[in-house]
């Protein structure tokens, strides 16, 4: 039974470019979330996606933006990239709300 | 920012030293749930608490909620140099069971 697929696992992009990263939840989890996860830091809530529409959001701006697709697959896209968005992105996914998450391995983000 | 706080930040023990980290939150949390991040990993979902005043034990580990549901501990016994990582507790916030908020987490080193 896989886990929770992120893709790609590493990238660099400079400033002002746009980024999508990937997510595929666990096998049975329809919700999907994306945390951001700076050095040395605990993982920041970016927000949350179930049947396909955003449910909760997180204190981050309107560059970063998600979708989910039928097959509870999802996006996470970053726009006007800042050498502030260097980070690990996770993907966490739950069977429902109040289960503990599966967390993928992440994608590394640098933004130079 | 992170409004669930954890201490110590650090940790450092002696293998077969006992370990705990506290969790606390200045809201009431629905339940609370405990996560380890091994260096260079991804965190993985140990545990969830939800009644008042709980203690679920997992082998050397022990964890307890409080009465009031707003703190939490994590206690491991006789640390083994595979206990270490970084120890994030998480629970619900902002009214919202969806938004998952993480400590910072505390990083536990044992030498062997």
């Amino acid at each position: 039974d896989a886990g929770v697929t992120q893709s790609p696992t590493h990238l660099i992009k400079t400033r002002g470019q746009q980024v999508t990263l990937r997510c595929s939840p666990k096998s049975g989890h329809d919700t999907v979330s994306w945390y951001q996860q700076a050095l040395g830091q605990g993982p920041q809530f970016i927000f949350q996606y179930y049947e396909e529409e955003e449910r909760q959001r997180g204190n981050f701006p309107d560059r970063f933006s998600g979708h989910q697709f039928p097959n509870y697959s999802s996006e996470l896209n970053v726009n006007a990239l800042l050498l502030g968005d260097s980070a690990l992105y996770l993907c966490a996914s739950s069977p429902r709300v109040g289960y503990g998450y599966t967390f993928g391995s992440g994608t590394r983000l640098t933004v130079v | 920012g992170q409004q669930v706080m954890q201490i110590p930040q650090y940790q450092h023990v002696q293998e077969g030293e006992d370990f705990t980290t506290y969790c606390n939150s200045s809201t009431t949390l629905s339940n609370i749930q405990w996560y380890k991040q091994r260096p260079g990993g991804h965190p993985v979902f140990l545990i969830q608490l939800v009644k008042s005043g709980e203690v679920k034990k997992q082998k050397r580990l022990t964890f307890q909620f409080g009465e009031a549901k707003k703190n939490s501990s994590l206690h491991i016994t006789a640390t083994q140099t595979t206990d270490v990582g970084t120890y994030f507790c998480a629970g619900p916030r902002g009214g919202s069971n969806y938004k998952l908020t993480f400590g910072k987490g505390t990083l536990l080193t044992v030498n062997p």
